[in-house]
């Protein structure tokens, strides 16, 4: 199948610094990515939908000036967690969509742990 | 009430037995469905999508019902390794694009 890479895949940093995710598709291009966090024992929350080439769709009750979404080319999305505070701490997951088509599966990075302290 | 439910477990069952889940939408223009299979601390893979006429792939069985809008993931003969987190992933439409969206997961214990 096809291959997501994240880095880093994980991140301690400190309270009020930003901190930037990189979700690439390595053999394959994806106009669309997805952005998702995840507490502990909680499911994926869908974060954003990241197109190329234009503004991400952020979902309800996420901060767009606060999750920077870029993605400027077919195979690169960057998530920037700007002023990152502790309880941003969570896991960090991005997804390629695979195709066109009703049925596409999401291909899935490893995920990023970030912990904010 | 939620887009995508599904009973949280956790599901604790001996070896070789019998396991079935269930996931319910609230969308019926749902397009597509899924069943992902997501162990502790990983990333989500891809267990099998849920066709209309249901399928089937060696142990396990996914099975939808668009008039009750619920789909369902049977295992047979379980073994140690089934033991995850189960998500059911339903493909939406939305006002411009198709929107995905998982359950908060069946957690799945098999015990020796």
């Amino acid at each position: 199948g096809a291959v997501v890479s994240q880095h880093p895949s994980w991140v301690i940093c400190k309270s009020g610094t930003s901190v930037k995710i990189e979700c690439r598709s390595l053999d394959f291009q994806a106009t669309t990515m997805f952005w998702y966090r995840q507490f502990p024992k909680q499911s994926l929350m869908l974060m954003a939908t990241s197109n190329e080439g234009s503004k991400a769709t952020y979902e309800q009750g996420v901060e767009k000036d606060k999750f920077l979404i870029n993605h400027a080319s077919l195979t690169l999305s960057t998530l920037t967690v700007t002023s990152a505070h502790p309880e941003d701490s969570s896991f960090y997951i991005c997804s390629a969509d695979g195709g066109t088509g009703a049925y596409n599966e999401q291909f899935f990075g490893p995920g990023t742990r970030l912990t904010v302290l | 009430r939620k887009e995508v439910e599904q009973d949280p477990g956790p599901f604790n069952v001996p070896e070789g037995a019998t396991v079935a889940f269930n996931c319910t939408y609230s969308n019926s223009a749902s397009q597509s469905f899924f069943w992902y299979r997501q162990d502790c601390r990983k990333e989500p893979k891809l267990l099998m999508s849920v066709y209309s006429s249901g399928n089937e792939d060696g142990r396990f069985t996914a099975q939808l019902n668009r008039a009750s809008q619920y789909i369902s993931l049977l295992i047979r003969d379980s073994k140690l390794s089934d033991s995850a987190t189960y998500l059911c992933v339903v493909n939406s439409v939305g006002s411009s694009a198709s929107k995905i969206i998982f359950g908060s997961g069946t957690r799945l214990s098999i015990r020796p």
